[in-house]
């Protein structure tokens, strides 16, 4: 099973500042992976695909990067609605999660 | 637009049996990947299991040979039998999309299972 981990677990920040979250995957997992945003209650929305795709709707200052076993989402001006947790989920082999970073307001 | 409805969620003993539904609009479950995923109070997120658009179907490790997904094209729903419950199992179960095997587009709004005596 591959094995995705999510740095860091919390992520305190202000509204308009940059955010940069981190997933490191066990075993490459090529460019297969995603990133999904859950506020609570809610279930999970899909933001990012294929490492670097934005999906539908998703506002550009959502960005991906990275293959192999590091990957990066980025968030290049925090906007209130962004705080929430952030989850990457691989498909090289089955489908895993990681286990979500907290964006919260400092 | 696309629509998930999940149904079929509640308390239920160790060791019983419950069925969860997902009823879709906007498109056709048989041409898309169609999943469960559950999450347990305050944790991640788990992949349970898939049916694929040519009929193939896969579980997660921690659920095979206890669940049993199907789909019934007739009414465009997903179907998941959870039998051998146990109190890890509690959950929201939620049912997803895949527009290909590899990713969840879209999901329903979970229904809750809990297992406890």
């Amino acid at each position: 099973e591959i094995v995705l981990t999510q740095s860091p677990a919390t992520l305190s920040l202000s509204p308009g500042e940059r955010a940069t979250l981190s997933c490191r995957a066990s075993q490459s997992v090529s460019s297969y992976l995603a990133w999904y945003q859950q506020k609570p209650g809610q279930a999970p929305r899909l933001l990012i695909s294929d490492a670097s795709n934005r999906a539908t709707g998703i506002p550009a200052r959502f960005s991906g990067s990275g293959s192999g076993t590091d990957f990066t989402l980025t968030i290049s001006s925090l906007e209130p609605e962004d705080f929430a947790v952030y989850y990457c989920q691989q498909r090289g082999s089955w489908y895993t999660f990681g286990q979500g970073t907290k964006l919260d307001i400092k | 637009e696309v629509h998930l409805v999940e149904t079929g969620g509640g308390l239920i003993q160790p060791g019983g049996s419950l069925r969860l539904s997902c009823a879709a609009s906007g498109f056709t479950v048989s041409s898309s990947y169609m999943s469960w995923v559950r999450q347990a109070p305050g944790k991640g997120l788990e992949w349970v299991s898939v049916f694929y658009i040519g009929g193939s179907i896969y579980y997660a490790d921690s659920v095979k040979g206890r669940f049993t997904i199907s789909r019934d094209d007739s009414k465009n729903t997903l179907h998941l039998q959870m039998d051998s419950l146990r109190a890890e199992d509690t959950a929201v179960y939620y049912c997803a999309r895949g527009v290909t095997r590899y990713y969840f587009e879209n999901w329903g709004q979970g229904t809750l299972v809990t297992v406890s005596s």
